[in-house]
């Protein structure tokens, strides 16, 4: 089982550019989710869905975008990027379920992603 | 406002017990969680606690403490491999969202 893909693993933009970060999960899980993480900074969410046709904007989703095509994929698109989009991005999902299961939550490899 | 606390770097000494500390401040409580983090990687579930008390999972244990807003991470008998950030979330709301402190690096000596 692969998890959660996430594509591509770098990319480097230029201010003004637009992008669309994929990520797809095969465990079936219902709630995915969108973070940032900057250097020496905790995660921040950006979107989530908690289930498919359902997103929510987390708390920095100014510059976002977001799309739950189907249960597996939840991409995020920078429509216009800056240079204080520069971060690594990670996508998330989680099953549905008891508490514990709402709080386990499991990671792509993540986006290295630079705006110049 | 909503916040998580825990020191930002720990060193301690191969072979040794260490506790990583994290206080809370949230609109809700679904639970406190840890995660780990290496260099370059993604975090990775550790541990979870839903009720007061302490979970055992190997030679990483934690401890929840909700009257006090307060749980902590203690990892023995530590190995080289253990040097990693932990982060320590608290489930926010039923809606799956997690909220997350900075991380604490933690350094280990030989």
């Amino acid at each position: 089982n692969a998890g959660v893909t996430q594509t591509p693993k770098f990319q480097v933009l230029k201010t003004g550019q637009s992008m669309t970060l994929q990520c797809a999960q095969d465990m079936n899980h219902n709630s995915m989710y969108w973070y940032r993480q900057d250097p020496g900074m905790g995660l921040r969410l950006i979107y989530y869905s908690a289930s498919e046709g359902t997103t929510d904007k987390g708390e920095v989703p100014n510059g976002y975008n977001v799309s739950r095509l189907n249960k597996r994929e939840f991409s995020l698109r920078l429509e216009s990027a800056a240079p204080s989009q520069t971060s690594v991005y990670f996508c998330a999902s989680s099953p549905k379920g008891a508490a514990i299961a709402k709080n386990i939550q499991y990671f792509g490899a993540g986006t290295r992603l630079s705006v110049l | 406002g909503q916040s998580l606390e825990q020191p930002s770097e720990v060193t301690a000494v191969e072979g040794a017990i260490v506790q990583i500390n994290c206080t809370y401040q949230t609109s809700g409580f679904y639970g406190l969680s840890w995660y780990q983090q290496h260099d370059g990687g993604a975090p990775t579930f550790l541990s979870y606690n839903g009720l007061d008390g302490l979970e055992e999972t190997g030679r990483f244990s934690s401890f929840l403490s909700r009257s006090d807003s307060y749980g902590y991470l203690l990892l023995q008998e530590l190995q080289m491999k253990d040097s990693a950030s932990y982060f320590c979330a608290v489930g926010e709301d039923s809606n799956y969202q997690l909220i997350w402190g900075a991380g604490t690096k933690l350094i280990i000596k030989p």
